[in-house]
C-alpha cells in the first residue's frame, strides 16, 4: 500500500536556524511522484515542488532545498536560515497508481513554528 | 488569474440539512478532486473526476456525492450531513493526473482556499 509518513508532528525553531522536515514514503510502484505543499496560517495549500522517481538530483530554490533518496525512500525538505514567514504546516504527498489514473496520498503534516 | 474557487468559505449548519459546496476552476483542467483535512489525519481524498461525466470514489466517499456536468465545476454534495463531516474541505484541479509511458503526468494540483464546515 502507498503511504507517506511525516513523523515530526511539530518543530519549533528560532529565526535563522536551519530546519529539516522529514518525509518517508512507501510504494510498490517503480514510477511515482513526490510533492511538498505548504499550508500557512491563512489555510490555503501552496505547491512547493514535484519530483519524479527517476530524478534523484537534489533541488535548491532560494532558502529551500529537497533531498530525494530512493535508497531510504525519503524526500526531506530543508529550510535554511528560517524566517517567521516560514511558519506553516508542510505536507509531503505521493502520487499512487502504476498505470492510468493517479491520485495523491498525503502525509499527516509537520507544523513548523519559527519564532523571532 | 488562474484559480480554484470554493464557496462558501465557512458554513455552520445542522444535521440532515442538505448542502452543496461549489468548486470552480478557470484553468481548463481535466482533473478535479475533493479532499477533507482533519487534525492528525492530513488530507484524504473524497472523490475525484478525470473529466466531464467521469467521477470516482476516493478514500473516504461515504456521505458525499459529486457531479461533473461541466469541465470547470465540481460541486460536493452532502445529502444528509452529520457531525462527523465537520471538517476543512479542499477542492483541487490539475491539468492531468494520468500517466502513460512518455507522458509527463502528475501535474501539481492547484487547491482552492478551503471550506470550513461545521455540522451541529
Amino acid at each position: 500500500a502507498q503511504k507517506v509518513t511525516q513523523a515530526q508532528t511539530e518543530i519549533s525553531v528560532v529565526e535563522k536556524e536551519d530546519v529539516t522536515l522529514d518525509c518517508v514514503y512507501e510504494t510498490r510502484d517503480t514510477t511515482y511522484y513526490l510533492f511538498w505543499y505548504k499550508q500557512p496560517p491563512s489555510g490555503e495549500l501552496v505547491f512547493l515542488i514535484r519530483r519524479n522517481s527517476f530524478d534523484e538530483q537534489n533541488e535548491i530554490s532560494g532558502r529551500y532545498s529537497w533531498n530525494f533518496q530512493k535508497s531510504t525512500s525519503s524526500f526531506n525538505f530543508t529550510i535554511t536560515a528560517s524566517q517567521v514567514v516560514d511558519s506553516a504546516v508542510y505536507f509531503c504527498a505521493l502520487s499512487q497508481g502504476n498505470t492510468g489514473f493517479q491520485k495523491l496520498v498525503f502525509g499527516t503534516g509537520t507544523r513548523l513554528l519559527v519564532s523571532p | 488569474e488562474a484559480q480554484v474557487t470554493q464557496n462558501p468559505r465557512y458554513l455552520i449548519t445542522v444535521t440532515g440539512k442538505k448542502l452543496t459546496v461549489t468548486c470552480s476552476q478557470n484553468m481548463n483542467h481535466e482533473y478535479m478532486s475533493w479532499y477533507r483535512q482533519d487534525p492528525g489525519l492530513g488530507l484524504r481524498q473524497i472523490y475525484y473526476s478525470m473529466n466531464v461525466e467521469v467521477t470516482d470514489k476516493g478514500d473516504v466517499p461515504e456521505g458525499y456525492k459529486v457531479s461533473r456536468k461541466e469541465k470547470r465545476n465540481f460541486p460536493l454534495i452532502l445529502e444528509s450531513p452529520s457531525p462527523n463531516q465537520t471538517s476543512l474541505y479542499f477542492c483541487a484541479s490539475s491539468l492531468s493526473m494520468r500517466r502513460f509511458p512518455g507522458e509527463d503526468g502528475n501535474q501539481p494540483q492547484h487547491f482552492g482556499d478551503g471550506t470550513r464546515l461545521s455540522i451541529l
